[in-house]
């Protein structure tokens, strides 16, 4: 069965500093991988996918992902942090099962981006 | 920007006691998903439409949780009774079609559910 593990379930930093949420994937098959983005409140925001092709992703508001097979991992970066930025960030696998694809999700990073 | 849309925003809700939960999907998008996520966590899926239809609904607790989606639009998700554990947040989503599974899955605000 296909599964996602965030590494770290909290992650602080200071503004202007670079960050990196990682995450692990597990799945026989080729998979298309996903990050979200939730505000305190509010649903789940795309921040980027990587379905093939080149495996540096680059997404919204600064953020870029690099997919490596071998290491079936999948982290997302930014080279300089706001305090806009703190939010809770989902990594996700498409699961294709029956005809019909599913997310599963990981439990979650929450980045606490400090002054 | 179309949007998923959902109500309430927050509903408390005594033990026992009855809730739905409505969601209007993005215009022309046949596949519907209810998530919840649980403070904490990640949202799990409960429920999955493509058109009218229940393709997925493996992880919906059918003694007290239902869902329906009559014209393929709109969706409600019904639990009854509710229970103290069914306190979340429930996330609706849609995506134009599951034939690929590239295809971005939007989700709307959600919906807090909160059992006293």
């Amino acid at each position: 069965a296909q599964s996602v593990t965030q590494l770290d379930s909290q992650v602080p930093v200071f503004e202007e500093a670079p960050v990196e949420l990682r995450c692990n994937y597990s799945s026989s098959v080729s998979v298309y991988l996903f990050w979200y983005v939730q505000y305190p409140n509010q649903g789940l925001q795309l921040l980027l996918k990587y379905l093939s092709g080149s495996t540096l992703v680059k997404g919204i508001n600064g953020f870029e992902a690099e997919f490596n097979k071998s290491q079936t991992s999948f982290h997302l970066r930014k080279p300089s942090v706001h305090i806009s930025d703190t939010a809770e960030y989902f990594c996700a696998v498409s699961v294709f099962s029956g005809g019909y694809n599913k997310l599963i999700f990981g439990a979650g990073t929450r980045l606490a981006v400090h002054p | 920007e179309a949007e998923v849309a959902q109500s309430p925003r927050y509903k408390i809700t005594e033990k026992s006691q009855a809730v739905a939960f409505w969601c209007d999907p993005i215009s022309g998008h046949a596949t519907l998903y209810w998530y919840r996520q649980i403070l904490g966590q990640g949202p799990e899926l409960l429920v999955q439409f493509q058109d009218e239809s229940v393709v997925d609904d493996s992880q919906l607790p059918k003694d007290r949780f239902s869902a329906e989606r009559l014209k393929g639009v709109d969706s409600t998700l019904k639990i009854q009774p509710a229970e103290l554990g069914d306190s979340a947040m429930y996330l609706c989503a849609s995506s134009f079609s599951t034939a690929h599974s590239g295809n971005t899955i939007y989700f709307g605000e959600g919906s807090w559910l909160t059992v006293v």
